[in-house]
């Protein structure tokens, strides 16, 4: 239990539709993150909060929406996606502290029909 | 963003040490991590080093920092087979920014 909390563990939509993911992390922490994980590919950074406020969009396409309503809560919107969007996405939080460890959570693993 | 290399694979025998090897671009890096991630989860930090450091043991892990050729390595001694997993080297620039590689799939073979 890293004290981040994703949900659902598992989606299944098609491209047409839309639904959400959602994050939520328990520990205090200031900053909030979303990556995509693909296989053989880097870690991808898509978006930074900090402080509720969105500091980085790493070129994301927008069919991806973020939304970050507190420091505690972080989602991500999905709509019109494409099957090359499947993939694992993981959210994960930090404190503006010395050593700036993420901690993450343990993934959504998002396949479009 | 920054570049954060790593061979995708390595394979090694129980009881053997397993090297692990990241490049990376930026030299303006100010931390630099290892994470574990097991099946079906997300990553975990095993040990970072600050940049200024130029190697740091902990229990079975060593990591070494070469900063003039950006190249930093996870050694784990005495490998077991709950150590099979996929390890990510990263980043940390300035602000809140995370740099990671594709990750080094280690497999254990007893």
């Amino acid at each position: 239990e890293t004290g981040v909390t994703q949900t659902p563990r598992h989606l299944v939509m098609g491209m047409t539709n839309k639904k959400s993911l959602k994050c939520e992390q328990h520990l205090g922490h200031n900053a909030m993150y979303w990556y995509k994980q693909s296989a053989k590919k880097p870690l991808e950074l898509m978006f930074v909060y900090n402080f509720k406020e969105q500091t980085e969009n790493n070129s994301v396409p927008s069919r991806f929406s973020p939304e970050c309503p507190n420091s505690s809560h972080l989602f991500l919107h999905l709509h019109t996606l494409q099957p090359e969007d499947s993939a694992l996405y993981l959210c994960a939080s930090s404190s503006s502290g010395s050593t700036g460890e993420l901690f993450f959570g343990e993934g959504s693993r998002l396949t479009v029909l | 963003g920054e570049d954060v290399e790593q061979s995708l694979f390595l394979s090694v025998r129980e009881g053997d040490s397993s090297v692990i090897n990241c490049t990376y671009t930026d030299s303006s890096s100010t931390y630099l991590y290892w994470y574990k991630q097991e099946p079906g989860a997300g990553l975990q930090l095993l040990t970072y080093i600050f940049s200024n450091m130029d190697m740091k043991q902990d229990q079975r892990l060593t990591v070494l920092l070469n900063k003039k050729d950006k190249h930093l390595s996870l050694r784990i001694a005495d490998t077991q087979t709950g150590d099979s997993a996929i390890y990510f080297c990263a980043e940390s620039t300035s602000g809140n920014q995370f740099y990671f590689g594709t990750g080094t799939s280690l497999t254990v073979i007893p």
